[in-house]
């Protein structure tokens, strides 16, 4: 079974500039996930969609970031402008929903974006 | 209320030794702890989880103990391993919802 797929793997831009990543789940998951790793931390949720409706989006700087999941099946995460606090690993990861929680989540190798 | 304490940060351990990572949280809604492993330039993966009906899980080499009162639980790497060198994140969520609040992470190394 294929993993998780996101691209490009490294991004280095301009503070202002824009950056989109792409990733493609693990088929048949339904949910979806965008989380941003600085350096040294853990995870963090930017946004979690179902199919392809947003379930949580709380964290998300709204003011310049964005993403979609079209047809419920690959996604884009765009950052635009970027700021160099941005620089980060942008990890794409996908579940299926077959119970109410605990449902294994399954991450991409990440996409490495640095703002200089 | 949020947030899933981990220590230490860093860890080494010689081969053939136990490493222990904790966790803490104060969040009493959280219902599902996994431990995840990350190698340098992947994407985590579980490791093992627990739930808080029971108070250890084991799997091979890694242990999970949980201690519901304290609201603790811990990971537990038996006959440590140079391949077990990693940076482990607990983490944690609840009913209705897989969003996972991660720790801080360890990062583990393992001597010959």
């Amino acid at each position: 079974e294929a993993g998780v797929a996101q691209s490009p793997r490294y991004k280095i831009i301009e503070k202002r500039q824009s950056v989109a990543f792409w990733c493609n789940p693990i088929s048949g998951h339904a949910t979806l996930y965008w989380y941003q790793q600085i350096l040294g931390q853990g995870p963090k949720l930017l946004i979690q969609f179902q199919n392809n409706g947003v379930v949580d989006d709380s964290q998300l700087p709204k003011d310049r970031f964005s993403a979609e999941r079209l047809k419920g099946v690959d996604s884009t995460l765009k950052i635009q402008p970027a700021k160099l606090e941005d620089s980060a690993v942008y990890l794409c990861a996908s579940s299926s929903r077959r119970q109410s929680s605990g449902n294994t989540i399954y991450f991409g190798e990440g996409s490495w974006l640095t703002v200089v | 209320q949020q947030q899933v304490k981990q220590s230490p940060q860093s860890l080494i351990v010689q081969k053939g030794g136990i490493s222990i990572i904790n966790c803490a949280y104060e969040n009493t809604a959280f219902d599902y702890f996994p431990w995840y492993q990350q190698f340098p330039g992947k994407g985590p993966a579980l490791l093992i989880a627990i739930r808080p009906d029971v108070s250890e899980k084991k799997e091979g080499r890694f242990t999970i103990s949980f201690n519901k009162s304290a609201k603790q639980f811990s990971l537990h790497i038996m006959d440590s391993q140079p391949g077990d060198s990693a940076t482990y994140f607990c983490a944690a969520s609840y009913t209705g919802t897989d969003k996972l609040i991660f720790g801080t992470g360890t990062r583990l190394q393992v001597f010959p």
